[in-house]
């Protein structure tokens, strides 16, 4: 079963640009989560989509979005760049909530903003 | 408020030694745990995991203890190897946190030859 992908593996932006970065589950996930890290920083949890609904949120500014579609591949953008969005994105799949609480990372997208 | 816990920011350790890191929480609800592994540049690798109802969980040279009363796990890793140098990242998750997972902030392992 192939793992959860991730495009562009690398992106440089400059301030005040957008992008979206891209996020295709394991077959069969029907969970999508993605995280920030930063350089000595531990996972930042940004939001979890699950059947195309976005189901947690965590504490990041309403420039931060994100979707899912229904084949469970979801996408995540950000507005308005800014130079401390310079991270490693991840995305994370997994069954669903309840009983497979698993995450299943992709490879993640370095973005450096200039 | 930081509900998963990784007090040691970095550990070093002999190789072929026992490597043990520790994660602290204080949510009674989480019930399930997990521990992830992480390369620098890469995304986490899923390692090992363990429910609530159990006090140990075991994996080839992985191992988890589970201590519910002092709110506390630690992975143990015998006997440690070069590969094994990477930062260790606990998390846990319950129905309190509709199953999203909450994160340490992870412990950088060093094996020394």
């Amino acid at each position: 079963k192939a793992g959860v992908t991730q495009t562009p593996r690398y992106l440089i932006k400059t301030r005040g640009q957008q992008v979206t970065l891209s996020c295709s589950p394991i077959s069969g996930h029907r969970s999508v989560s993605w995280y920030q890290q930063t350089p000595g920083q531990g996972l930042q949890f940004l939001f979890e989509y699950f059947s195309e609904t976005q189901r947690n949120k965590g504490n990041f500014p309403g420039r931060f979005s994100g979707r899912q579609f229904s084949n469970s591949r979801s996408e995540m953008n950000v507005s308005t760049l800014e130079l401390g969005d310079s991270a490693l994105y991840l995305c994370a799949s997994s069954l669903a909530g309840g009983g497979a609480k698993t995450q299943y990372f992709g490879p993640g997208t370095r973005l450096l903003v200039l | 408020d930081q509900q998963v816990k990784q007090n040691s920011p970095s550990l070093s350790v002999q190789e072929g030694r026992i490597s043990i890191l520790n994660c602290d929480y204080t949510n009674s609800m989480f019930d399930y745990f997990l521990w992830y592994k992480k390369y620098p540049a890469e995304g986490p690798t899923f390692l090992i995991s363990i429910s609530s109802i159990k006090d140990k969980n075991e994996d080839g040279r992985f191992t988890v203890f589970l201590n519910k009363s002092a709110k506390h796990l630690s992975l143990h890793i015998v006997p440690s190897q070069p590969g094994d140098s990477a930062v260790y990242f606990c998390a846990a998750t319950g129905t309190d946190s509709n199953y999203q997972l909450i994160w340490g902030a992870g412990t950088k392992l060093i094996i020394k030859p």
